[in-house]
Parts: structure tokens; sequence; C-alpha cells
């Protein structure tokens, strides 16, 4: 069964300053998704990762996928406050090809602090 | 909008009731999810959809859940009896499937909170 772990599960981090979430899963697969969701708002698709050594960049976020380790990180770089947020990776339970359904993981909770 | 919308937003009812919710897709999507987000449980897969045809029902907690998906487009998530524990948000998703290695964004509506009292 495929489990998927995020860390840490609360982050409080000043402006300004750098840090990264993991996201760990048990099972092989070759699709990976970070989400965002708001309070009180449904999740918004961040990024798809598709292939070992993916990295994509969006602002001040990167993501990448490590998927022999299977290990995804979505790195902040110098935080500001419209970051803080939800943060949620998600696997696909399918290796080799896509089913869509996702398994998501814990959620990181993001605050940013000014 | 060009988004998942999903109806209604809110929804109180009491124990016993049963409760239908509604998922309208983006147009031309052919997958359709539905999830359940509650704070014990997390994000949970209930029910997918390719066109009108459910493959994949493993995330449906129990009988009383059901769903149907028409015309490939619109689908109810349909709660009998609803029980206390029901109460969360439940999210439709949709996507495009089968479009290659450019893999398919998965869009979520605004949710349908419930609420069992």
């Amino acid at each position: 069964e495929l489990k998927v772990e995020q860390n840490p599960l609360f982050l409080s981090m000043q402006e300004g300053k750098n840090y990264t979430i993991y996201c760990n899963y048990s099972t092989t697969s070759d699709r990976l998704y970070w989400y965002r969701q708001d309070p009180g708002k449904s999740l918004e698709s961040l990024f798809v990762l598709l292939s070992n050594g993916a990295v994509k960049q969006e602002g001040r976020l990167m993501a990448s996928l490590d998927t022999k380790a299977r290990l995804s990180t979505l790195h902040i770089t110098a935080a500001v406050h419209d970051l803080s947020a939800t943060y949620f990776c998600a696997v696909d339970g399918f290796y080799g090809g896509a089913t869509n359904k996702l398994i998501f993981g814990t959620g990181t909770l993001l605050a940013v602090q000014p | 909008g060009a988004g998942v919308s999903q109806s209604p937003s809110n929804k109180v009812t009491e124990k016993g009731k049963d409760v239908e919710l509604r998922c309208d897709p983006i147009s031309g999507h052919t997958a359709l999810y539905w999830y359940r987000q509650s704070l014990g449980q997390g994000l949970e897969f209930l029910i997918y959809f390719q066109g009108n045809s459910a493959p994949d029902k493993s995330g449906l907690p129990s009988d009383r859940f059901s769903a149907e998906r028409t015309g490939g487009s619109v689908s109810t998530l349909t709660i009998q009896r609803t029980q206390q524990e029901d109460s969360a948000v439940y999210l439709c998703a949709s996507s495009l499937v089968g479009q290659g290695p450019s893999g398919n964004t998965i869009y979520f509506g605004e949710g349908s909170w419930l609420t069992v009292v």
C-alpha cells in the first residue's frame, strides 16, 4: 500500500529565510504533485513532476523529484508572508501509467512571520 | 468560470438524512475524482470516473456512499443515512487523461462543506 509522508508537519519561518519541505513515499511511482491550500479554499496545483531528476521552479518555490530515493522536496527561497498556506504532496498510485488516483501526504502548514 | 464547480458549497443536515453533492468538471475533462478532506483523516481518495464508468471505487468508505456520472460530465456523490463522521469537505477534481507524457494536472473545485448534526 502506497504511503506518503511529509515533514515537517508545521513550519514557522521568518521572512527572507530559506527552507525545504520533504515528501517521502513508500512504493515506486513516477508522478508526483505539489499543491497549495489556503484556509477555507481548495487545492491549487503548483507542480507536476514526471521523471527522476525533474526540477521545476515558480517564483520562490522549487520542486524536485528523486524517484530512486522516493523523495521529493519543495524548497522555499527568501520566504514572504504570501507563501503562508498548507502544502501537500501527492503521488500517483500506479507506476508505469497514470491512474491519477492521488495519495496525499499529511500536509505541511507553513507560517511565514514578518 | 472555467474551473470545477461544486454545489452546494455548504450543507448542514440531520443525522440519518440523505445528501447529494454535485460536481461539474472542467469542460472536456474525461477524468473526474471525488476526495474527502477531514481533520482526522486528511485527504482521502473516494472514487474515480473515466467517462461515465468508475474503474476505481476503492475509496468509498461504506455502502452508504455512491456516485454516478452522466453524459461524461456532471457527477453526483450521494451519502445515504448520514452519520456525524461523514462531516467533512468533499472535493471534486477533474483532469484530462491519456495525454501522453506531459502529465495531467488535476484541478480541484472549492469543495462542498458537509456538516451532519
